[in-house]
């Protein structure tokens, strides 16, 4: 059953520690999202990758966010600092496509608390 | 910028009752329109993609309209059952080659028993 998976599903950490969520998207898929679950703006959009390529990162904030995809199989999303305002479930999915994706396939989310 | 908006934000019907969201995203630079389901303490998982204008789709209780001219999409669930109960999120693609998909807030339902 393919599936996206991400780690860690639960990071508490304190102000101003390195955080590292890692994504394996599902096999064979080409484009890989990020997105940030938050009251105010739902699922907010980090970074968007195709074919392991950065496409679109306008939505994170570049001071202390970082997201790659090393290879095909994980995308990464650093944030150094983190600030309690990070505080957050941070989603990513994975699709497929030879321009745009079609469905997105969501991993289960990595809760994200910062003390 | 790709501005996606849905309404209402929240809905509370009985079980059996029909009803309808609306999605709202520019008519302009439009690529696709997906709308996706979320339950609680789960991940969006997809119900439709569409692309063409009047495009209509259905997945059971579940259909949804598409009209890329006036900009916006419409999500029907008919029989309204107490299970249905979750957020209902639209997400539209502009026609850039970045194909950045942005969604809106989303519509949270709950199906009373």
């Amino acid at each position: 059953d393919a599936r996206v998976t991400q780690t860690p599903r639960h990071k508490v950490t304190e102000m101003g520690q390195e955080v590292t969520m890692r994504c394996q998207p599902i096999l064979g898929h080409n484009t890989v999202f990020w997105y940030r679950q938050t009251m105010m703006q739902g699922l907010e959009l980090l970074a968007y990758f195709r074919n392991r390529a950065p496409l679109d990162d306008s939505g994170m904030p570049k001071d202390r966010f970082s997201a790659e995809m090393p290879d095909a199989t994980l995308a990464t999303l650093k944030i150094q600092p983190s600030e309690p305002r990070d505080s957050a479930v941070y989603f990513c999915a994975s699709g497929s496509g030879t321009s745009l994706p079609g469905e997105l396939f969501f991993g289960e989310g990595s809760r994200l608390t910062v003390l | 910028i790709l501005n996606v908006e849905q309404s209402p934000q929240s809905l509370h019907v009985q079980e059996g009752d029909s009803t309808n969201f609306t999605c709202s995203f520019p008519s302009s630079n439009f690529y696709a329109l997906h709308w996706y389901r979320w339950e609680t303490a789960k991940s969006p998982e997809a119900l439709f993609v569409m692309t063409l204008n009047g495009d209509e789709k259905k997945k059971g209780r579940i259909s949804a309209t598409l009209n890329t001219k006036e900009g916006y999409s419409y999500l029907y669930i008919k029989g309204s059952q107490p299970e249905d109960s979750a957020t209902y999120l639209c997400a539209a693609h502009g026609s850039s080659n970045t194909g950045k998909l942005i969604f809106g807030q989303g519509t949270t339902l709950q199906v009373k028993p």
